[in-house]
């Protein structure tokens, strides 16, 4: 099975910085890596597919990047609506996917 | 626009039973892979089921693997998830999430369900 891990686990950061999260693949993934923003109470939301793809109607300021075992996903310019919790998935061995455990973004 | 709404979950004792029921509108039902994806309080995302459009996929992880099963009613564009011998580990939130093809072949689950929370205790 293929182990996903993201840090930090949590972290804080003002409005306007920006901040990168790390998520790395036990094995080889290609660019097979998904990134989820999830707030309080609502479902996790789809904001990067394929490592670096944006989802539709995601704004610019989130960016994704890595390849292999090893990837991240950059926010530029925090907003207020930006804190929130973000998921890594590999599918790379769709449909059986793995999750990352999460990382927590709140505000200093 | 589409649209998952869940029903179904509730406190069940150790070694109970729940069915878990998501219905779907919006977009063309049968086209689509569905999957459950679980989250326990306080921790991260774990998929735990998919079954394709046409139900000849079906796929379970480990930890839910002889106790849970997966279905769909194509007709009535809903999906299912029979849990059977629930455990105290079983104790979530349960999502179900359409699994989408982007750009044509690159998978993400881009709609989900509201989610529904099942407590697992005595």
């Amino acid at each position: 099975d293929i182990q996903m891990s993201q840090s930090p686990s949590s972290l804080s950061a003002s409005i306007g910085d920006r901040v990168t999260i790390t998520c790395r693949a036990s094995q080889n993934i290609i660019n097979s890596l998904n990134w989820y923003q999830q707030k309080p109470g609502k479902a996790p939301r789809l904001l990067i597919f394929a490592a670096s793809r944006l989802q539709a109607g995601v704004p610019s300021r989130f960016s994704g990047s890595g390849s292999g075992t090893a990837f991240t996903l950059t926010i530029n310019s925090l907003q207020p609506e930006d804190f929130a919790t973000y998921h890594c998935q590999q599918t790379y061995t769709t449909p059986l996917y793995t999750f990352g455990q999460g990382t927590k973004l709140e505000i200093k | 626009e589409v649209q998952l709404a869940q029903s179904g979950g509730g406190l069940v004792q150790p070694g109970g039973s729940l069915r878990l029921s998501c219905v779907a509108s919006g977009f063309n039902f049968n086209s689509f892979g569905l999957n459950w994806v679980r989250q326990a309080p306080g921790k991260g995302l774990e998929w735990i089921s998919y079954i394709s459009g046409s139900r000849s996929a079906i796929f379970y992880a480990d930890s839910v693997k002889g106790r849970f099963t997966v279905s769909r009613d194509n007709a009535q564009n809903s999906l299912y998830l029979q849990m059977d011998t629930l455990r105290a580990e079983d104790t979530a939130i349960y999502y179900c999430a359409r699994d989408e093809l982007i750009a044509g072949s690159l998978p993400g689950l881009d709609s989900w369900g509201q989610g529904v929370l099942v407590t697992v205790s005595s």
